[in-house]
């Protein structure tokens, strides 16, 4: 399977817990995206990455929230001490990024919920 | 900032025949990228369709087309001999054609349903 992977595919866990969801791009791909989507709403979005570069964040990321992609490769996004409002979807996407027109392909997301 | 709207929460078309989903966007530049997904129950989303916004030519693919009035800022997408796997929940989105700046804005969405 040559898609974007996302693990943990759920999550469930009590407020105030920790957690990390990683993603793994299509090969190749420099261009990493973090997107929540909440029920009933479009994907929101969160954070991007050229290569292993952190190079726009959304206001909707606040400092509990934290990204990082080491040696360009694969994305962790951590949530420090969750909330309830933090249950969504988060998905991934990534993209060749050599034209502007190059599709965003996504990943099957990590649906977390938050007791 | 650009929004994205769809106004229609839910659409339902008889297998087989014709559905089009509406879409209005708001921006004010004048160079930039539409796309239509799909998201079918509990799978990924899918890029459908895309279209230049420099480009006077609607784009299509097979049985999907998109009617695209850059004045009126309007995106509908036409599903032409609808199909039980068109069934989906389907996004308009907004994308900078500005380097750097990569982000898709998305509509709340239209669940299209089929019927058979």
């Amino acid at each position: 399977d040559t898609g974007v992977s996302q693990d943990p595919r759920h999550k469930i866990t009590k407020r105030g817990q920790n957690v990390t969801f990683r993603c793994d791009p299509i090969s190749e791909h420099n261009r990493l995206y973090w997107y929540r989507q909440t029920l009933g709403q479009g994907p929101e979005f969160l954070t991007y990455f050229q290569n292993e570069a952190q190079l726009e964040k959304s206001r909707l990321l606040s400092d509990r929230f934290s990204a990082e992609r080491p040696k360009g490769s694969f994305s962790t996004l951590e949530i420090q001490r969750t909330e309830q409002g933090d249950s969504a979807m988060y998905l991934c996407a990534s993209r060749f990024g050599l034209a502007i027109t190059d599709t965003q392909y996504f990943g099957p997301g990590t649906r977390l919920t938050v007791l | 900032a650009q929004t994205v709207t769809q106004s229609q929460p839910e659409m339902s078309v008889q297998e087989a025949e014709t559905v089009t989903l509406s879409c209005t966007y708001d921006t004010s530049e004048s160079d930039y990228y539409l796309f239509w997904y799909k998201q079918p129950p509990s799978r990924q989303m899918i890029l459908v369709i895309r279209q230049e916004a420099y480009k006077q030519q609607n784009a299509t693919e097979n049985r999907f087309s998109v009617n695209f009035q850059k004045a009126a800022k309007s995106f509908s997408l036409k599903i032409s001999d609808s199909q039980l796997g068109d069934a989906a929940m389907y996004f308009c989105a907004y994308r900078s054609a500005d380097f750097g700046n990569e982000k898709l804005t998305f509509g709340t969405g239209t669940r299209l349903t089929i019927i058979p």
